[in-house]
């Protein structure tokens, strides 16, 4: 069964500061990752999708790299806001059998203005 | 693209009733959804996936009597607590695969709270 794991659970930084969120899992034979964003009460916003075959994905001020043989993939948030305060998720899609998402536990950011 | 719209997003019921959640793709046409359960400071759980026409998947340990799920026409599923009780109080959030770029999308959830 694949477990997802993220490190740390919760972080704390002032403003300005770069960040690298890390997620492991356990099977590489995955689909895709992804990274998720949640307010809190809220739904969750995809923020950045990796391929199976891909290294990593970059979006504005994010960076999300992807390591499938060694399982793990990190979150790099450059220049952090205030705004940027919130739960990150990362969620991987087996390559095989059903297609739902397995997600880890969460880091929940804080940047300190 | 990839519009899920969630209703309601937020739902106070008496034990012993039932509540109906609704999950609606707003631009594309949806054959699965997938059904999520969150716990306070805990990540979504998978509880069921969804298939238009036909009868929704169950993950194991989800009492499909207990959460009935219908999945109509392509655009809207419905998640139904029936029964409800307090245990049963958490956000539920539904979420669309997407081919392509975009990966999953999700609802904005709803909580539920069974007093």
């Amino acid at each position: 069964k694949q477990e997802v794991t993220q490190i740390p659970a919760a972080l704390s930084v002032p403003e300005g500061e770069n960040l690298v969120l890390n997620c492991s899992f356990t099977d590489s034979a995955i689909y895709n990752l992804q990274w998720f964003r949640q307010d809190p009460g809220k739904g969750l916003t995809s923020l950045l999708l990796i391929q199976s075959s891909q290294r990593e994905q970059t979006s504005g001020r994010l960076n999300a790299s992807l390591d499938k043989s060694s399982g793990r993939s990190t979150l790099y948030i450059a220049a952090s806001q205030p705004g940027d305060s919130a739960t990150y998720l990362c969620a991987v899609r087996r390559r095989t059998g059903a297609n739902n998402l397995f997600f880890g536990t969460g880091t929940r950011l804080t940047v300190i203005p | 693209g990839a519009v899920v719209s969630q209703h309601p997003s937020r739902v106070i019921c008496k034990s012993g009733t039932s509540v109906k959640i609704e999950c609606r793709s707003l631009d594309f046409q949806a054959t699965t959804m997938f059904w999520y359960r969150q716990f306070p400071k805990q990540s979504l759980m998978l509880m069921a996936t969804s298939n238009e026409g036909s009868k929704a998947t169950y993950e194991q340990g989800v009492e499909k009597d207990k959460f009935l799920i219908n999945h109509a026409s392509l655009t809207l599923s419905t998640l139904t607590v029936t029964s409800a009780h307090p245990e049963d109080s958490s956000f539920y959030i539904c979420s669309v695969y997407v081919q392509g770029a975009r990966g999953y999308t999700f609802g904005s959830g709803t909580r539920l709270t069974v007093v």
